[in-house]
């Protein structure tokens, strides 16, 4: 059964420091989702991406982060200086369509953020 | 602005027994999804069930189903013959109509399931 893959599943980095998380969306998915965790907190929409472009972002995804599709097959989140407030679970989803069925988004394992 | 609710923090169920867990939401959208998520201890996020706003009849994917009740505007998650494996924690989400669909969640229901 194809899966979303995130890639690495624990990070830890040093504040400040920049931090790129991976993703391989389900072949043949065209909509991209990141999410994010705090621990014991809800699950929070950060950014969509579509058709190479950004559709809808929250108001945490300021000037620090960014995404990118730089292959067929990747999406990258990337947080520029990471701060300590950032340390969550990240997670990475993509949907086929817009329509049902196709707007289920289906999610990676997550990647753990550990800012020191 | 689209708005879940789930009031209970955490739920007890006997194994075979079956459980609902709630969920209500806000939304001025006419079309719109709601769906449940799964997450273990784990970590990972896991599908359930998927409801649209449209559908006449309540979702089913084998013990669980939802009921859905739009003039109340829940959307219940029913797990039937819980098993001890279902212990995790339970996300209601709604997708509204836009251009990517982002997800809005609640807060969440720690189920455990016991002998």
């Amino acid at each position: 059964e194809p899966e979303v893959t995130q890639t690495p599943s624990h990070q830890v980095t040093q504040m400040g420091q920049e931090v790129i998380l991976r993703c391989v969306p389900i072949s043949n998915h065209l909509y991209f989702y990141w999410y994010r965790q705090i621990l014991g907190q809800k699950v929070e929409f950060l950014v969509s991406f579509y058709n190479n472009e950004i559709s809808e972002k929250s108001e945490i995804f300021d000037d620090q982060f960014s995404v990118e599709r730089p292959d067929g097959s990747n999406f990258t989140l990337k947080i520029r200086s990471t701060k300590l407030e950032d340390s969550a679970m990240y997670f990475c989803a993509s949907s086929e369509g817009l329509g049902r069925p196709k707007n289920i988004q289906y999610f990676g394992a997550g990647t753990r953020l550990s800012v020191l | 602005a689209q708005k879940i609710t789930q009031t209970q923090p955490g739920m007890f169920v006997q194994e075979k027994e079956a459980v609902t867990l709630d969920c209500t939401y806000d939304t001025s959208d006419q079309s719109y999804g709601l769906f449940w998520y799964k997450q273990p201890s784990s970590g990972e996020m896991i599908f359930l069930i998927y409801q649209g706003s449209y559908d006449e009849q309540n979702a089913t994917e084998g013990r669980y189903s939802l009921n859905f009740q739009k003039a109340r505007k829940s959307a219940n998650l029913v797990i039937s013959a819980s098993q001890l494996g279902d212990s995790a924690m339970y996300f209601c989400a709604m997708r509204g109509t836009g251009t990517a669909s982002k997800l809005t969640f609640g807060t969440g229901t720690r189920l455990q399931v016991t002998l």
